[in-house]
């Protein structure tokens, strides 16, 4: 059964700080691996999509990795914002299914 | 706009008594899921349509039940709301199996 882990659950950063928040998985045969970001009492945005085949993708100041073969995957921000506070959460498709497995989340606050 | 649409925003029902929740997609999307997250839980599978005319269950089934109506709608429905149904319903979907989701912005049912 493909468990799916983020750490840390929260995390406070001073403005301007590059940061790196965790995810990990326990079944190295997925298809693809999503990252989102939530907002307080709002939706899920999608950020990046990870295809199995690939190792990293970037959209502006965020760059996201997958290690197969550990179980895991980083999503680096860049320089970050007090618009960036939210709460990023992964997601992980296991090969042959439909379904996506989800983290419980890293809850970020970037202070000003 | 493009995207995801859920209806109603927010609900409060009484124990024993039943509603649908709606969902449609306008972007031709395929495959159509219902989440619920709860706190300290992420988001749990609750039923998915992998393609018009076809439902199957997910992590968490019980108390529900779907009607993929035509390509563009997914509804939820509980028949016999009970308290522990109490929590916020995201509808997404995907247009094929090397995308990622797009998302609702979510029902916050409360049953009292």
């Amino acid at each position: 059964k493909q468990e799916v882990t983020q750490i840390p659950a929260a995390l406070s950063v001073p403005e301007g700080e590059n940061l790196v928040l965790n995810c990990s998985f326990t079944d190295s045969a997925i298809y693809n691996l999503q990252w989102f970001r939530q907002d307080p009492g709002k939706g899920l945005t999608s950020l990046l999509l990870i295809q199995s085949s690939q190792r990293e993708q970037t959209s502006g100041r965020l760059n996201a990795s997958l290690d197969k073969s550990s179980g895991r995957s980083t999503l680096y921000i860049a320089a970050s914002q007090p618009g960036d506070s939210a709460t990023y959460l992964c997601a992980v498709r296991r090969e042959g299914t439909y379904k996506y497995i989800f983290g419980t989340g890293t809850r970020l606050k970037v202070l000003a | 706009n493009a995207g995801v649409t859920q209806t109603p925003k927010f609900q409060v029902l009484k124990t024993g008594q039943s509603m649908t929740l709606q969902c449609a997609q306008d972007m031709n999307h395929n495959s159509m899921y219902w989440y619920r997250q709860d706190p300290g839980m992420g988001l749990r599978l609750i039923y998915y349509s992998a393609s018009e005319g076809t439902t199957d269950k997910g992590e968490v089934p019980n108390g529900y039940n779907v009607s993929r109506l035509n390509k563009r709608e997914f509804s939820l429905r509980l028949e016999s709301a009970a308290p522990s149904q109490t929590s916020v319903y995201f509808c997404a979907s995907r247009l094929t199996g090397a995308d990622g989701y797009t998302f609702g912005s979510g029902t916050r049912l409360t049953v009292v």
